[in-house]
């Protein structure tokens, strides 16, 4: 295991639905990341958390909703999503060093979700 | 515009053999690359690191070069294994906070 840990691993909801993905990371990390993996695309990056403070929102539709209480923990709220949104979403942490946060990421295992 | 190729989708090689994977990219100036593997259903797991003034790194069976004068990284495992059979994923950064993934390559070792 990584130490990091997403809930729930699979997710089915409808378009008009408002469901919450879960990470923790038991890692002592400073730095929580939001990826989507979508089939045979590259990892996007969505939205990035430094000290429990957002430095990247890779513009992702508002629909789309993080929040990040304390540096341990990151959530996605999900609210009205499209079909098109169905997807793999990853969470990653990593800790700072040498004026770089993102180097050495430890993912989660990820939520699949199956948007109806 | 910004760009990450890895060679191919998919890799096929006979166990015992080396392994060669190509990490290239465009308009970056990475500070670092890594490399990762990924299994199905799975979450990345981080291999190794190597930063834009090191030539070459190893770990184990796995070796990594970087030349930032034909913006390629070159990833290679040696007397591959079937357990070695996974995507492997290559990632820069592109600022101090976010890093981009390549598509990833899909090695299949036989036996």
């Amino acid at each position: 295991e990584t130490g990091v840990t997403q809930t729930p691993r699979h997710l089915v909801m409808g378009m008009t639905n408002k469901k919450s993905l879960k990470c923790e990371q038991h890692l002592g990390h400073n730095a929580m990341y939001w990826y989507k993996q979508s089939a045979k695309k590259p990892l996007e990056l969505m939205f990035v958390y430094n000290f429990k403070e957002q430095t990247e929102n890779n513009s992702v539709p508002s629909r789309f909703s993080p929040e990040c209480p304390n540096s341990s923990h990151l959530f996605l709220h999900l609210h009205t999503l499209q079909p098109e949104d169905s997807a793999l979403y990853l969470c990653a942490s990593s800790q700072p060093a040498g004026g770089f946060i993102s180097d050495t990421q430890y993912f989660g295992p990820g939520t699949r979700l199956t948007v109806l | 515009s910004q760009k990450i190729e890895q060679n191919s989708e998919a890799l096929n090689i006979q166990e015992g053999k080396t392994a060669t994977l190509t990490c290239n990219y465009t308009n970056y100036s990475p500070a670092y690359l890594q490399w990762y593997r990924q299994d199905p259903g799975r979450g990345p797991v981080f291999l190794l690191l190597i930063r834009e003034n090191e030539k070459e790194k190893r770990k184990e069976r796995l070796k990594v070069t970087f030349d930032t004068t034909l913006k390629q990284s070159l990833f290679h495992i040696t007397a591959s294994q079937p357990a070695d059979s996974a995507t492997y994923l290559c990632a820069l950064d592109t600022s101090y906070d976010k890093v981009i993934f390549g598509p990833g390559t899909s090695l299949s070792v036989i036996p």
